[in-house]
């Protein structure tokens, strides 16, 4: 089953802001959006936000999402080191009744 | 506090069987499709199987399909995994995902002779 598309790395400064990406199709990322989530290290997955931009409680502001078409975007203003990590995003895709994920990226705060 | 622990994980060889459950506590369980999402060591994420509120509705990725039974009592706030003919690309760690909100610790699952 294809996956959605990331890149494998972003790297970005303290206190910058950056934007990942997640590319899809209509039967995903295009028909109801994407979910993120965030890994740490030795850590589970945590959600950041789902259907483009709607965060659970507890998820900071900093955070947001957004789509464009067939790509999911999330960006993350005032980057911390707590920041640094690996970022997925899923979506449901229709055609193949299955949740498809992309490969992740990982964010290093320089 | 939502918990999700899974158990059942271990050491099989290639054929065979293991069968993984998920206890769930803190939410209302019958509520929410369940999923089980597997990460292979130093891979991605990979989304298994899922199954509706009330089990009428099961999905597996393709890989899968024919060797894995995903299943549920929400009787007992549990979700199961029945994993047989395991290959070495099964391998993994296998988390219990509530929607995509909530998220187990993970039991490791490692086949090999």
């Amino acid at each position: 089953q294809a996956g959605l598309t990331q890149p494998p790395s972003v790297s970005k400064g303290l206190r910058q802001t950056a934007t990942l990406t997640c590319t899809g199709n209509s039967n995903n990322v295009g028909n109801q959006g994407a979910a993120w989530l965030q890994q740490h290290q030795g850590h589970p997955p945590k959600l950041l936000s789902y259907r483009n931009n709607n965060r659970p409680s507890g998820i900071s502001e900093r955070f947001s999402a957004s789509r464009s078409g067939n790509t999911a975007s999330l960006t993350i203003t005032g980057l911390q080191p707590e920041d640094e990590a690996d970022y997925y995003c899923s979506a449901w895709d229709r055609s193949l009744s299955a949740w498809v994920f992309g490969g992740g990226t990982k964010l290093t705060v320089l | 506090e939502v918990q999700l622990v899974e158990s059942g994980g271990g050491l099989v060889q290639p054929g065979g069987s293991l069968r993984l459950s998920c206890a769930a506590s803190g939410f209302t369980f019958s509520n929410y499709w369940m999923n089980w999402v597997r990460q292979a060591p130093g891979k991605g994420l990979e989304w298994v199987a899922n199954i509706k509120q009330d089990g009428s509705e099961k999905y597996y990725v393709d890989s899968v399909k024919g060797r894995f039974t995903i299943s549920r009592d929400n009787a007992k706030n549990s979700l199961y995994l029945q994993m047989n003919s395991l290959r070495a690309e099964d391998m993994a760690v296998y988390y219990c995902v509530g929607h995509l909100d909530y998220w187990g610790q993970g039991t490791l699952v490692t086949v090999s002779s």
